[in-house]
């Protein structure tokens, strides 16, 4: 089972643009993680953010958490064709242990 | 090595045929987990491992499919009689902690004819 659900499915920008993705989870959950994942490859994470932390930045990265929703995005600026890949949201959720669920992904193209 | 080694990369298997993945994790890692990604979606969890003791194995599709970690490192997921609904990408990932950033494998890609 997958709990969260990425949107867009897929999309298509021009480089230097920016792209925005989003995930929308079903439960509670410790954490968020945003993952990479270039074609055959295996997947590189990106950025954690906690439950309790609303926005998060690392370099061309920024992701919002709302909790209240069970919502989160990824805003990627100035993009590059070295982005093109497939991003996905993961929860992180308390079963008794933490066990890390993934959502289907959003795919990138960026066209130089 | 320094990351996450998964074996065999590629593995093709005649339906009915047993087959085993192993993985190493990155060393000292105390979690691991095992998903299953099919073409153009997103990975499936299947189980997960705390050290040795398997936490949850709600993921796992039918009881043909058996992970074991004995020693708290290596981790092995076995198919038996393979199905071809089991063809995919089998990936191993592990995390120092038991909430944090996941270090995946490549994977291994079974294909079932």
């Amino acid at each position: 089972s997958q709990q969260g659900e990425e949107d867009p499915q897929a999309l298509s920008i021009q480089e230097g643009e920016n792209a925005t993705m989003n995930c929308s989870y079903k439960t509670s959950i410790n954490n968020l993680q945003w993952y990479r994942q270039n074609s055959g490859r295996g997947l590189v994470h990106l950025i954690l953010i906690r439950s309790n932390e609303r926005e998060k930045h690392s370099g061309r990265l920024r992701v919002t958490l709302d909790t209240s929703k069970k919502s989160s995005s990824l805003l990627i600026t100035a993009s590059r064709a070295a982005d093109t890949a497939s991003y996905f949201c993961a929860t992180v959720v308390d079963t008794g242990g933490f066990k890390t669920i993934f959502g289907a992904g959003t795919r990138l193209f960026v066209k130089a | 090595g320094a990351g996450v080694s998964q074996s065999p990369r590629y593995k093709v298997a005649k339906r009915g045929q047993d087959v085993a993945l192993r993985c190493d994790p990155i060393s000292g890692h105390v979690s691991l987990f095992w998903y299953q990604q099919a073409l153009g979606q997103g990975p499936e969890f299947l189980t997960y491992f705390q050290n040795e003791a398997q936490l949850d194995k709600s993921g796992l599709p039918s009881d043909r499919f058996f992970a074991e970690r004995p020693e708290g490192s290596v981790s092995t997921l076995k198919i038996q009689r393979t199905q071809q609904e089991d063809s995919a990408v089998y990936l191993c990932a592990s995390s120092f902690g038991v909430a944090g950033e996941l270090f995946f494998g490549e994977g291994s890609r079974l294909t079932v004819l």
